[in-house]
């Protein structure tokens, strides 16, 4: 079975500080993405990628940014967190467009 | 831009009961469609995926149409079970830039919160 792991369930961070969420998948896909959920909004794509060391900005990169040193791993920062980000993020991958899988969530808080 | 509507938003049906979640798009240049199903906190459970060549998938009581020249999917949940309760979201894809396109990422609608009463 596709894994798509995330290092955290849930994360509570002060606003300012930087802040890493990692996502690793075990299926050597190409593609991986990074969404947030909020109520009312449903899902928005903040950032992807189709390749190591590629990135293309979603609709709604600002305040974020995304490290892909190796295939497997994705990872998502946020700069300098404010309350705003206050959001459940979700990590997935794909292979070439076909079936995408989603880890398990980061709910994160910021105070 | 894409847009992803799903009806009704919410729907509560008693248990046994056949039912039609529905999809629809704007843009019919998609590469494939893919429903989800998230229980309250959690992520994404893939259900199925109907690729841009196919017209429905099935995966036992759950079956998926796509007609991309209207926009629309649905998603058919036969003989409905109170552990079927969750949101239902369904995601066009468009083709990725390591497939000839420009995007590749899933584009979703809001969901439909089904609730299946005992």
């Amino acid at each position: 079975d596709v894994k798509v792991t995330q290092s955290s369930r849930y994360l509570v961070k002060r606003t300012g500080e930087k802040v890493f969420l990692e996502c690793v998948q075990d299926m050597d896909h190409e593609n991986m993405f990074w969404y947030r959920q909020d109520p009312g909004l449903g899902l928005r794509l903040i950032y992807f990628s189709y390749d190591v060391k590629m990135k293309e900005k979603g609709d709604i990169p600002e305040g974020y940014s995304v490290s892909r040193e190796k295939k497997e791993r994705f990872s998502l920062i946020l700069e300098s967190a404010s309350t705003n980000q206050t959001s459940m993020y979700l990590c997935a991958s794909s292979f070439m467009g076909l079936e995408a899988f989603f880890g398990q969530g980061t709910r994160l808080t910021v105070v | 831009k894409q847009e992803v509507t799903q009806i009704p938003a919410a729907l509560s049906v008693p248990e046994g009961e056949n039912l039609v979640l529905n999809c629809s798009f704007t843009d019919s240049a998609i590469y494939n469609l893919q429903w989800f199903r998230q229980d309250p906190g959690k992520g994404l459970t893939s259900l199925l995926l109907i690729q841009s060549s196919q017209r429905e998938q099935t995966s036992g009581r759950l079956n998926a149409s796509l007609d991309k020249s209207s926009g629309r999917s649905t998603l058919y949940i036969a003989a409905s079970q109170p552990g079927d309760s969750a949101t239902y979201l369904c995601a066009v894809i468009h083709p990725p830039p390591n497939y000839g396109g420009s995007q590749g990422n899933l584009i979703f609608g809001k969901g439909t919160k089904l609730s299946v009463k005992p």
